[in-house]
């Protein structure tokens, strides 16, 4: 069982859908990291968050510490959305030793 | 805007050589962490250096070895190379080795024939 786990592992959405992916994690964490991959392989970070919710335009990523879950969800997709989406999270005191999720690939159609 | 760079981009080799692979880290950061992504996987962790000590280490034999310099630029050497090994390979820096705020490289991608 990996210690990070996401769903959906594929996700196809129209153009203007709110979209929700998911990440439970099973271990003791000291942040969360929501992280954006581009076919070309370079990762950018989106959220970095340990509590309630954060907003960037169109993203938005909560976090239930208590439940061991975030979300990250995407209002009006737009086909650059399309990537994959992954979440990482290092255990405590590790700093950037991320355990990472599968990744979700979204496909925004026009 | 990330600072950090990885190269190659993209390297073929043979199995049983041996490969080096190269990361600059973001300026002013002194950890950076190593991890291998195979293709439809998430990335793995290998290892973190941190001021030049390696700082913690994945599930990974002893083949795959690092190095960090003292200006923290850092590179990934494997050993005997294996068709398996062939993956993105991706470099992390943080400013320091408790920050979980990390910028990633490009990645090089390693294909083994």
């Amino acid at each position: 069982k990996n210690e990070v786990e996401q769903s959906p592992q594929n996700l196809t959405a129209q153009e203007g859908e709110f979209i929700t992916i998911n990440c439970s994690y099973s271990v003791g964490i000291s942040a969360l990291h929501w992280l954006q991959q581009h076919p070309g392989g370079g990762i950018v970070s989106l959220f970095m968050l340990s509590s309630g919710k954060k907003k960037h335009g169109r993203l938005i990523a909560t976090i239930n510490i208590q439940e061991k879950h975030s979300s990250l969800h995407i209002t009006a997709s737009h086909p650059r959305d399309s990537a994959v989406y992954i979440c990482a999270a290092p255990p405590p005191n590790t700093g950037n030793q991320f355990y990472f999720g599968t990744g979700t690939s979204l496909t925004v159609i026009p | 805007e990330t600072g950090v760079t990885q190269s190659p981009t993209h390297l073929i080799k043979t199995r049983g050589q041996q490969v080096t692979l190269r990361c600059s880290s973001q300026s002013g950061h002194n950890t950076v962490s190593w991890y291998q992504q195979a293709l439809g996987q998430g990335p793995q962790f290998i290892f973190q250096y941190y001021r030049e000590e390696e700082n913690g280490r994945g599930n990974f034999p002893p083949r795959f070895s690092g190095l960090q310099f003292p200006n923290y630029s850092s590179e990934l050497n494997v050993n005997a190379l294996e068709l398996d090994d062939s993956a993105l390979y991706l470099c992390a820096s943080s400013r320091n080795r408790g920050d979980t705020e990390a910028f990633f490289g490009q990645g090089t991608r390693l294909t083994v024939v």
